[in-house]
């Protein structure tokens, strides 16, 4: 149980472009994802987080007209990156959780995103 | 804020050895510690987690324990196998931290033959 499909796992696309990755919960309903950004051998690092139906929170210094994130239902949640350039380019993972404080956050498998 | 520091940040075994990773946390109101483990390419994956009210846990060759006076915990794997191989990450949640984990910086654990 608890499965997170992340789709596409890897996009390569040219500076200027929009990107939108998908975040699903299979098994569960999702009231709470999160979206992280994780370079090569580094931590995951949290740039947002979102509630079913509201909008989303972003972490200090993520720009939110750069990565919209949209939570409009209980088991999907998608992240796009407004007009990449080569800089946005990084491995960006979802997870998602279910109602309850004691409930477990879920990973997705990761999207590597490359900006040429 | 809260702040997680992890040591090793590289760790290396032989098969069949154990292998520990400490993590300490700042805020003493962070109440979940969960530990996951990440393959290349991959997103982390759960595989242990304790709660402020327990000390230890355990799953098969798995064991976390929690020391909240000192605001340390740690990962115990015991008869390492190759496919542990992975980085692992140790995280903390404060209570009314809206959710949000905070990670460690990761250990790269090597098991060898």
């Amino acid at each position: 149980g608890a499965v997170v499909s992340q789709h596409p796992s890897r996009v390569i696309c040219k500076s200027g472009t929009s990107v939108k990755i998908e975040c699903r919960s299979l098994d569960f309903q999702a009231t709470t994802m999160f979206w992280y950004r994780q370079f090569p051998k580094q931590s995951l690092m949290l740039m947002a987080t979102s509630n079913e139906g509201s909008k989303a929170t972003y972490e200090q210094g993520v720009e939110k007209d750069k990565f919209l994130i949209n939570h409009a239902s209980l088991t999907l949640s998608t992240l796009t990156v407004t007009s990449a350039h080569p800089e946005d380019s990084s491995f960006y993972i979802c997870s998602a959780k279910t109602q309850g404080v004691d409930q477990p956050q879920h990973f997705g498998d990761g999207t590597r995103l490359s900006i040429l | 804020g809260e702040n997680v520091e992890q040591h090793p940040s590289t760790l290396s075994v032989q098969e069949g050895d154990s292998a520990v990773i400490k993590c300490t946390y700042s805020d003493s109101a962070s109440n979940y510690f969960p530990w996951y483990k990440q393959e290349l390419g991959k997103g982390p994956q759960l595989i242990i987690d304790i709660r402020s009210n327990v000390g230890e846990k355990k799953d098969q060759r798995i064991a976390v324990t929690l020391n909240k006076t000192a605001k340390h915990f740690s990962l115990h794997i015991t008869e390492t196998q190759p496919e542990d191989s992975a980085v692992y990450f140790c995280a903390a949640r404060p209570t009314g931290g809206g959710n949000k984990l905070t990670f460690g910086t990761g250990t790269q654990l090597k098991v060898e033959l």
